[in-house]
C-alpha cells in the first residue's frame, strides 16, 4: 500500500486553464505538504496543513489554492496557469512533532504549453 | 534565511569504494537534519534524521553525522553498490518560525559504476 499517493503522475495542459492534484496519505499523519521541485531540482515548500489548518503559505500567487477536506487529504488547485509553473509538484506528510521523517508521494510532473 | 549547500553537485565513484557527502547550512539553530534519496522520476526517501541533539544516526551502510557549530553534516556511505545511485538531499529543520519550514539542499547526484 503506498503511504503517500497524489494523482496524476503527470498533467500535461494549455496556458490558462485550471487544474488540480490531489493528495492522500494512510499514515495517520497530522501534517501534510506540498512542494514544488524546479527545472534545477531546487525543492521549496508551498503549503503546510496541520490537521486541516493552514500553517504554512510560502511566498505563492494566490492562483495556487490548497484544500483539505480531512487530514488524510491535501489538493492543489491551480487557477489560470502559465508556463513559470511548468514543475514536479510533491505532496509529503509528518506525524506531529519536530522529531519525525517527512514521507513523500512519487510526484506529478506539471507541464503548461 | 537558511540556505542549504551541498557539495558536489555530482560525483562518480566504482563500486565498492567508501564515499562521502557533504552539507552545509547557514543558520545553526536547526531542530533536526535530514538525508533523503531522491530515484529519478520518484518521491524522496527519508534515509536518516539526527536531532540537534544528537551527533550521528546510523542506519546499515549509512551514517550521517551533524555539526551544528561548524554548520555541517556529512553522509558516509560504506561499500557502495550501483543500487545507492541516486541524488542525495540534506533538509534542516528550524528551531524556531516553524518547524515544519524544512530548508532543502541542492542535492549531489551520485553513480556509482560497477
Amino acid at each position: 500500500d503506498t503511504a503517500v499517493s497524489q494523482t496524476p503522475k503527470y498533467l500535461v495542459t494549455q496556458m490558462g486553464n485550471d487544474k488540480s492534484i490531489k493528495c492522500e496519505q494512510n499514515l495517520g499523519h497530522d501534517t501534510m505538504y506540498w512542494y514544488k521541485q524546479d527545472s534545477k531540482k531546487f525543492l521549496k515548500i508551498m503549503f503546510s496543513y496541520n490537521n486541516k489548518e493552514l500553517i504554512i503559505n510560502e511566498t505563492v500567487p494566490n492562483r495556487f489554492s490548497p484544500k483539505s477536506p480531512d487530514k488524510a487529504h491535501l489538493n492543489l488547485h491551480i487557477n489560470s496557469l502559465e508556463l513559470g509553473d511548468s514543475a514536479v509538484y510533491f505532496c509529503a506528510s509528518s506525524p506531529r512533532g519536530r522529531s519525525e521523517k517527512l514521507f513523500f508521494g512519487s510526484g506529478t510532473q506539471l507541464s503548461v504549453l | 534565511k537558511q540556505e542549504v549547500t551541498q557539495i558536489p553537485a555530482a560525483l562518480s565513484v566504482p563500486e565498492g569504494e567508501n564515499l562521502v557527502l557533504n552539507c552545509s547550512f547557514t543558520d545553526s539553530a536547526i531542530y533536526n537534519l535530514q538525508w533523503f534519496r531522491q530515484d529519478p522520476g520518484k518521491g524522496l526517501t527519508s534515509l536518516l534524521l539526527i536531532q540537534s541533539s544528537q551527533r550521528e544516526q546510523t542506519s546499515g551502510r549509512l551514517n550521517a553525522s551533524l555539526d551544528k557549530s561548524s554548520g555541517r553534516s556529512t553522509l558516509y556511505i560504506a561499500a557502495s553498490q550501483p543500487g545507492d545511485s541516486a541524488t542525495y538531499l540534506c533538509a534542516g529543520a528550524p528551531l524556531s518560525g516553524g518547524y515544519q519550514k524544512v530548508t532543502f539542499g541542492t542535492g549531489t547526484k551520485l553513480q556509482v559504476i560497477p
